[in-house]
This record gives C-alpha cells, structure tokens and sequence, in this order.
C-alpha cells in the first residue's frame, strides 16, 4: 500500500530536549516536505527536499533541522524544542515530475512541549 | 504574511445542496491551485488542482473555478454529502519556486 508513514503519532516533551520526528515513504518519490498545522494559520511549510542530499527552507524553518539521506527517509530534527513548536506535524511527498501538484500525506504528529 | 487566504473558518449546507469553498491569494505569480480535504485524525488528501492557463476544472461532484483578475479561486461541490464534512485547505504555488503555501481552511459540515 502507498503511503506515508510517521513517527511518532504523539509526543509530549519538555523544553530543550532534542527530538527527532521521523518521515519514511515507499512510492519512491523525490519531493519530500515538512508541515506545520497551527489553528488560524492552515498549513506552513517548515522544510523541503527535491531529493538525496537537497534540501532547502520553507516558509518558516527557524528552530527545525532536516536530512535527506535516503530517498525514502526525511527525518524531522528539532535540536532544542520550544513551546512555541507545540503543534501538529505533517509529512508529504510527491513525484518531482508533478512537483508539489499532488502531495501524499501522512497522518500527523501532534507535538506538545511543556 | 498570509499569501493564500481563506476567509470563512466554516461553512453550513445541508445534504442535496451546493456548498461553495472561497479562496483568495495575493500573489500574481501563482500558477498552481490545489484543493486539499482533512478529516480528523488524519493528513489532507489531494481533491483537485487547476492551473492558471485554465478558468474551470471538473472532476465528477467537484469543480474548481479561477478568476486571475480577481486572484480568487472557489470550489464547488454538487450535490453536497455528509461524507464532505471535513475542512478544506485552498494551496498555492509558483513555477519556479518549489514551496506551497496553503489557506487556515474551511470547515465544512454537511447535514443530512
């Protein structure tokens, strides 16, 4: 089954100890990002990744880290996680001949720091 | 700065009827729209994408239409089902840029 797997689902931390929130795909795609839902504010786009080694920022990448290793892998890395990171976080991909047309997405992690 | 808005946070409708999704954008170099429905507990999944060469795209009960003079695109489901109910984020994106940025969302509830 294609699809978009993330891990953890859930995870409540405290301030300052690092995290990292894992993103792994199995439709082979090149693009691969990085999404931050907040209320009021949709969807932002923290990261990323056209492919192996490419990564760049999105719309608001401060206080996030990202590696694309693998293809299929595109880890979430917050070094030092703050409050204001509390929300809920989505991982996509796409074919980078549809560019970010159609995204898969996974089904979230919701991210508390206390 | 929000480039892609959506201006209702819900819509009501009841089964049967047309339900009509609005969204706005800000910047002209846009040439991409996509659609994208959330349900609880789950990521968005893609529901239909138009692009600035055409005015109207159809894909069975969903229809998307762009205006470019006006920067506004609407999604029209007809005829509404309860099984709609979720919320609906309106996306954006430029050619040469490999970012997208999408609109709060529209909750819509359809009632039976």
């Amino acid at each position: 089954e294609a699809q978009v797997t993330q891990n953890p689902r859930y995870l409540i931390t405290v301030t300052g100890k690092k995290l990292t929130v894992t993103c792994s795909q199995n439709m082979n795609h090149e693009y691969m990002s990085w999404y931050r839902q907040d209320p009021g504010l949709g969807l932002r786009q923290i990261y990323y990744s056209m492919n192996v080694e490419v990564t760049d920022k999105g719309d608001v990448p401060e206080g996030y880290k990202v590696s694309r290793k693998e293809k299929r892998n595109f880890p979430l890395i917050l070094e030092s996680p703050s409050p204001n990171q509390t929300s809920l976080y989505f991982c996509a991909s796409s074919r980078a001949r549809d560019r970010l047309y159609e995204q898969y997405f996974g089904p979230g992690t919701r991210l508390t720091v206390t | 700065d929000q480039q892609v808005k959506q201006n209702s946070p819900s819509l009501s409708v009841q089964e049967g009827r047309i339900s009509i999704l609005n969204c706005d954008y800000t910047n002209s170099m846009f040439d991409y729209f996509l659609w994208y429905k959330k349900y609880p507990a789950e990521g968005p999944t893609f529901l239909i994408s138009i692009s600035s060469i055409k005015d109207k795209n159809e894909d069975g009960r969903f229809t998307v239409f762009l205006n470019k003079s006006a920067k506004h695109l609407s999604l029209h489901i007809v005829p509404s089902q309860p099984g709609d109910s979720a919320v609906y984020f309106c996306a954006a994106s430029q050619f040469f840029n490999n970012d997208m940025r999408f609109g709060a969302g529209t909750r819509l509830t359809v009632k039976p």
